[in-house]
């Protein structure tokens, strides 16, 4: 099984700021690497797929990058609506696992 | 538009079984392979299930394997989740998915509203 690790575990920023999450694959898993927001009470939401590709109506402020076993999700400018907890998920092999998730808070 | 919606949660003793049931509509239900993801209270998110799109492939979590069985009615756009000998650590939100129909990516593009699953005596 490929675990899946996030850091930081919260990341405080202000708005208006970047916010720059980390996601480190146990193994290589090439590209295939997907990230998710889930905000309170809400459904998980697909925001980057392919490690880089983001979903359609994802804005454009949402990028993703990186290959191998390590990746990153960078929020350009947070907005109030971007404060929630970010999942990575590898679909390299089966098990499918999650990363345990970054909460990106108000500073 | 795209809709899943999941059903049959609620409190079950340790031991016992339950059904979850996931409505599909909005798009071609016998074309999409289908995932369930759980959810434990103020945890993570954890993948637990898959089943192809024409039923003939499954996957399990390790955590779940021969205790839960995935299933499929493309007759009635169902899915679902039979589970049985449950134990307090399977307490969670249990959501169905879509998979992305881009052929051998597994990320999920579509999430149901999820139900709750309690496990206590």
């Amino acid at each position: 099984e490929i675990v899946m690790t996030q850091s930081p575990a919260t990341l405080s920023v202000s708005p208006g700021e970047r916010a720059t999450l980390s996601c480190r694959a146990s193994q290589s898993i090439s590209s295939d690497l997907a990230w998710y927001q889930q905000k309170p009470g809400q459904v998980p939401r697909l925001l980057i797929y392919e490690a880089s590709t983001r979903a359609i109506g994802i804005p454009v402020r949402f990028s993703g990058s990186g290959s191998g076993t390590e990746f990153t999700l960078t929020i350009n400018s947070l907005q109030s609506e971007d404060f929630a907890v970010y999942y990575c998920q590898h679909y390299n092999n089966w098990p499918l696992t999650f990363g345990g998730g970054t909460k990106v808070e108000i500073k | 538009q795209v809709q899943l919606v999941e059903s049959g949660g609620g409190v079950v003793q340790p031991g016992r079984s339950l059904r979850l049931s996931c409505a599909a509509s909005g798009f071609t239900f016998r074309s999409y392979t289908i995932h369930w993801v759980r959810q434990a209270p103020g945890k993570g998110l954890e993948w637990v299930a898959v089943i192809s799109s024409d039923g003939s492939n499954k996957y399990y979590a390790d955590s779940v394997k021969g205790r839960f069985t995935i299933s499929r009615d493309n007759s009635k756009s169902t899915l679902y989740l039979q589970m049985s000998s449950l134990r307090g650590e399977d307490t969670a939100v249990y959501y169905c998915a879509r998979e992305t129909p881009d052929y051998g990516d597994h990320y999920l593009d579509y999430w149901g509203q999820g139900t709750l699953v309690t496990v206590s005596s």
